[in-house]
């Protein structure tokens, strides 16, 4: 059964960091490009980043960019998404996302990110 | 990396019909066959239904279908049933640079 399962959501102060992880499983890891979606208290969904099943290429919504980094480990087939000057507005679930072609496959269950003093 | 337009909210009584647009630029949805469709119950998160416009993944009912005219799509739930009741959203592959962009969502309620 293919698998994604995000971990490392929690409760952090405006500008300080925090780094998601998503382990992969039932597949070949390394052969998918994956992602982060994220989804505001009530609010729609909005793609925050992607990378290449070699972790060669990544990609970044314009809200995230220069904050958050999308990395992998492949031979622990872990995704991870490191945050970092965190905003209130960063507020969200996060889920972790394999690709199929080009569209979103297959989605974890979310982790949970609360950016509040 | 503007959201696709999708309409607030559609309603039906079960067994009719309801079709969702989602519309978009040249630069996403008229410039690739690649626009996806996802459904998401409350509380739970979002499922694949359609994929490369109008293709279904295993397990999904033939109910669901899309279509896609210059720089909007379409997705067309037949034979409306309770367990529709969700949002759904849209999304298209946006090149090399945006990459994806997702939908703002509709509501769909049976009536």
């Amino acid at each position: 059964d293919v698998q994604v399962e995000e971990s490392g959501g929690g409760l952090v102060q405006p500008g300080g960091s925090l780094r998601l992880s998503c382990a992969g499983s039932g597949y070949i890891f390394g052969s998918y490009a994956m992602d982060w979606v994220r989804q505001a208290p009530g609010k729609g969904l909005e793609w925050v980043a992607g990378i290449s099943g070699g972790g060669s290429t990544t990609y970044y919504a314009d809200s995230v960019r220069g904050r958050f980094t999308i990395s992998r480990d492949n031979s622990k087939n872990i995704l991870y998404l490191h945050m970092n000057n965190l905003r209130p507005e960063d507020t969200a679930v996060y889920y972790c996302v394999r690709e199929s072609g080009y569209c979103l496959g297959v989605w974890g269950q979310g982790t949970t990110v609360t950016v509040s003093s | 990396q503007s959201a696709l337009t999708q309409p607030r909210s559609v309603s039906g009584s079960p067994g009719q019909s309801v079709t969702i647009s989602c519309t978009g630029t040249s630069s996403d949805i008229g410039g690739f066959n690649y626009v996806s469709w996802y459904r998401q119950h409350p509380g739970k998160a979002p499922q694949l239904i359609l994929f490369d416009v109008n293709e279904r993944p295993s397990g999904v009912p033939n109910r669901f279908s899309g279509s896609k005219s210059g720089n909007t799509a379409s997705l067309t739930i037949s034979g409306l049933q309770s367990e529709d009741e969700a949002d759904y959203y849209c999304s298209s592959f946006a090149g090399s640079y945006t990459y994806y962009v997702l939908g703002t969502g509709t509501k769909v309620t049976v009536l």
